[in-house]
């Protein structure tokens, strides 16, 4: 059973651009959280999608948007990307919520 | 949100039990207590989660006093590979819903 999966595993883009990173949720789970975690930081949650709408959301700019589609995978879309914005972009899916979180190994976003 | 306060780094060595301790005052009556672990470059891993007195699983125990305002991480005859972050959550349902992880306790096992 492939758990979390996440791509791509690192991206380089340029201030200003947008990208889209994309997360596959574990077999039989609904719920897809992602999370962004800057270097020597814990992960910080940037919001939830259930039934393909967004229940949660963490403290984040309207730059952040996200997608939930009808097989569960979800997307996260950043606009006009910060030098700033360059983490480990996490994405955790659970069986519901309030439930065990299973992580990805995450996509590397670096903004030169 | 309750917050949630712990050791920045420990030290031990392989074969002894090592305890984490995690501080959370202000946990409200339906939060949970739940452990991750996460190693470099990978996302956190779940370890274990409880609502108060002891819980044990294969790898870990959690212990919860009465008043549910601080919680032990127990981790039984550590080898190398427990060298990670370990980060305490409290929320509801147990889950790492809508929660900011903290900087985590950094364990790091020697030989």
């Amino acid at each position: 059973d492939a758990g979390v999966t996440q791509s791509p595993t690192h991206l380089i883009k340029t201030r200003g651009q947008q990208v889209t990173l994309r997360c596959s949720p574990k077999s039989g789970h609904d719920t897809v959280s992602w999370y962004q975690q800057a270097l020597g930081q814990g992960p910080q949650f940037i919001f939830q999608y259930y039934e393909e709408e967004e229940r949660q959301r963490g403290n984040f700019p309207d730059r952040f948007s996200g997608h939930q589609f009808p097989n569960y995978s979800s997307e996260l879309n950043v606009n006009a990307l910060l030098l700033g914005d360059s983490a480990l972009y996490l994405c955790a899916s659970s069986p519901g919520m309030n439930t065990e979180a299973f992580f990805g190994q995450g996509t590397r976003l670096t903004v030169v | 949100l309750a917050k949630t306060t712990q050791p920045i780094s420990m030290d031990s060595y392989e074969g002894q039990e090592v305890n984490i301790t995690c501080s959370h005052n202000n946990i409200a009556t339906n939060d949970y207590i739940t452990w991750y672990q996460q190693f470099p470059s990978q996302g956190p891993r779940f370890i274990i989660q409880g609502y108060k007195t002891k819980v044990t699983n294969e790898v870990a125990s959690l212990f919860i006093p009465a008043d549910r305002k601080s919680s032990t991480l127990s981790l039984p005859r550590v080898s190398l590979s427990d060298t990670a972050v370990y980060y305490c959550l409290v929320g509801v349902g147990g889950g790492a819903d809508g929660l900011t992880f903290g900087k985590g306790t950094h364990l790091i096992i020697q030989p």
